[in-house]
This record gives structure tokens, C-alpha cells and sequence, in this order.
């Protein structure tokens, strides 16, 4: 069974960049059979998409983060990773990595736990 | 910009019947967007419930069904239990590579 464990800093200064890593045992992340997401949740909201990479490393961005993301994969880690610039405090929540079915499915059926990002200085 | 709709709350009598559903700031629901829902309890992540409009995920019992109703997603719960109290989320395929979440429902079993 596939599992995603995120990791990257908990804390991040505003205005500078927010870096995650998401690392995928039990299966690999070169398979066409899925495809591969970033997911936020603010303290007490709702669930945000935020973009998704495919492993031909095309990506799909929120148009309202497209500008400031960046999402790829290092394949030699089985690692899917998250770069977004010029963070604010609106940018502080919990975010999920999570594995997206192909097939003409489109949903997403493994998440990761969650790490928490808080940007203040 | 796309919206995409859920109650804020709903509550349910234990053993009752209760459906929630995803609607479109603009336009109907249909089973293009391939609608899927997801349970969140506080603290832990979310758990996938339904895919492609009403295919039930693995160990999803079958009291749980997901169906379009009238220009809605909709998530169905029958026989409610103390452990459905959760936020629901569903969320829609908009096409292109794009998806976008609702706003979640909380459901309070009492």
C-alpha cells in the first residue's frame, strides 16, 4: 500500500519561499497510473487545491498560486516537491501531498498526514 | 472565478438519513467533473469516500452513496452513526488539469 509522508520547514519568514518535500514508499511515483498533488487546509477551513504533476513533470497550477509555484519530481527519490515564493501569512496551513488516479477517474485516493507550515517572522 | 458549494452544516438524527450535496457557482453538476467526497475528522487527514459521481472507495460501507442529484453532486448517508460526525468535502474536476473544493459541510450527528 502506497504512503506519502510530507516534510520541509515548519516555520517560514514572509516574502521568502515555502519548500516541501513529499517522500512515496510502496509504490512508484514514475507510474502512468497516477498522478501527483499538492492539497492546503488553513487552520479551521476548507481543503484547497493547489496543483498537481504529472510524471512526464507536465504541471497543472491553481490559477490563483500559478504565479508564485513551482511543483516537480525527483524520480532517483520518489519524491514529489512544492516551491511557492513570496509567502505571506495568508499562506500558512497544513499541507497534503496526495496521489491522483488516471484512467478517467480524477480523484485522489492516498493522502499523506499533513505537515503544518506557519509563515510569520 | 469557480465556486463550488456545500452546506455549512447539517444534522442528523443517529440512525437517520441525511445527503449533502456539491453544487456549481455557475452551471449544473454532471458526471464530467467526476465528483468525489472526502470525510475529515479534526487532526488527521482526509479520507476518500466516493469517486467518478458514486463509485465507493475500498472499505467504504455501502450505507455511503454518492449520485447526481437535480444539478448536484450528491453524498447520501443512511443509517447515520455516531462516527459519520465529520466535515465532508467534495470536490470537482473542472477540466484541464484543474480541480477545486468545496467549502466542506460539517455534520453533526445528535
Amino acid at each position: 500500500q502506497v504512503q506519502l509522508q510530507e516534510s520541509g520547514p515548519g516555520l517560514v519568514k514572509p516574502s521568502q519561499t515555502l519548500s516541501l518535500t513529499c517522500t512515496v514508499s510502496g509504490g512508484s511515483i514514475s507510474s502512468g497510473s497516477y498522478y501527483w498533488t499538492w492539497i492546503r487546509q488553513p487552520a479551521g477551513k476548507g481543503l484547497e487545491w493547489i496543483g498537481r504533476v504529472y510524471t512526464t513533470g507536465s504541471t497543472n497550477y491553481s490559477p490563483s498560486l500559478k504565479s508564485r509555484l513551482t511543483m516537480s519530481l525527483d524520480t532517483s527519490k520518489n519524491q514529489l516537491s512544492l516551491n511557492l515564493t513570496s509567502v505571506t501569512a495568508a499562506d500558512t496551513a497544513v499541507y497534503y501531498c496526495a496521489r491522483g488516479v488516471t484512467s478517467g477517474r480524477y480523484f485522489f485516493d492516498s493522502w499523506g498526514q499533513g505537515t503544518l507550515v506557519t509563515v510569520s517572522s | 472565478q469557480t465556486v463550488v458549494t456545500q452546506e455549512p452544516s447539517f444534522s442528523v438524527s443517529p440512525g437517520g438519513t441525511i445527503t449533502l450535496t456539491c453544487g456549481l457557482s455557475s452551471g449544473s453538476v454532471s458526471t464530467s467533473h467526476y465528483p468525489s467526497w472526502y470525510q475529515q475528522t479534526p487532526g488527521q487527514a482526509p479520507r476518500t469516500l466516493i469517486y467518478s459521481t458514486n463509485s465507493r472507495s475500498s472499505g467504504v460501507p455501502d450505507r455511503l452513496s454518492g449520485s447526481i442529484l437535480g444539478n448536484k453532486a450528491a453524498l447520501t448517508i443512511t443509517g447515520a452513526q455516531a462516527d459519520d460526525e465529520s466535515n465532508y468535502y467534495c470536490v470537482l474536476y473542472l477540466g484541464s488539469g484543474v480541480w477545486v473544493f468545496g467549502g466542506g459541510t460539517k455534520l453533526t450527528v445528535l
